[in-house]
């Protein structure tokens, strides 16, 4: 039974340009959530997908943006890279049905740095 | 994620008892969560506990709850060098949000 899978696991952009992560759930899972982690710091939500929409929304600008697709995967799409973009992305999944209880499965994230 | 405060650093003796303390900010979170980060790694889940409980315990973890302090707290028992890792209290309030928010951390340091 796959766990939370994400690729790539290291990408090096430069400023401006435009990237996109991938996030496969865990199985049985139907909602994906992403969140960025900066060095020495906790998760921060990004935003959570479920039935191929956009349900709830962290504090982070219209650069960031996602997708959600029939088969629950989803990616995570960034403009116009700033260097403060440099982070670990990681995607975590759930399962709606299961109500309150469903705690985040996470995958192993994404390295991402801007130069 | 600052809404959720633990300790940065925690470093134990191998063989000695970890605890790892963390407040939460909205007494009525109704989902109380640790999670385990190793290096180059995903994060973990170790163990959760509902709101309407004091205490769980499984195996060498133990969690407790103070709901009146808002104050939540994770030991791990007989702690070994391959528990060296950070580990992240996180709090899942009520209503239409379902999101997590996760603290910064508490870097747990086992040395021989």
């Amino acid at each position: 039974d796959a766990g939370v899978t994400q690729s790539p696991t290291h990408l090096i952009k430069t400023r401006g340009q435009q990237v996109t992560l991938r996030c496969s759930p865990k199985s049985g899972h139907d909602t994906v959530s992403w969140y960025q982690q900066a060095l020495g710091q906790g998760p921060q939500f990004i935003f959570q997908y479920y039935e191929e929409e956009e349900r709830q929304r962290g504090n982070f600008p219209d650069r960031f943006s996602g997708h959600q697709f029939p088969n629950y995967s989803s990616e995570l799409n960034v403009n116009a890279l700033l260097l403060g973009d440099s982070a670990l992305y990681l995607c975590a999944s759930s399962s709606t049905g299961q109500g309150l209880d469903s705690p985040l499965h996470f995958g192993n994230g994404t390295r991402l740095t801007v130069t | 994620g600052e809404d959720v405060e633990q300790s940065l650093f925690l470093s134990v003796r191998e063989g000695d008892s970890s605890v790892i303390n963390c407040t939460y900010t909205d007494s009525s979170s109704t989902y109380l969560y640790w999670y385990k980060q190793e290096p180059g790694a995903g994060l973990q889940l170790l163990t959760y506990i509902f709101s309407n409980m004091d205490m769980k315990q499984d195996q060498r973890l133990t969690v407790l709850l103070n709901k009146k302090d808002k104050h939540l707290s994770l030991r791990i028992a007989d702690t070994q060098t391959g528990d060296s890792a950070i580990y992240f209290c996180a709090e899942k309030r009520p209503g239409g949000s379902y999101i997590p928010t996760f603290g910064r951390g508490t870097s747990l340091i086992v040395h021989p």
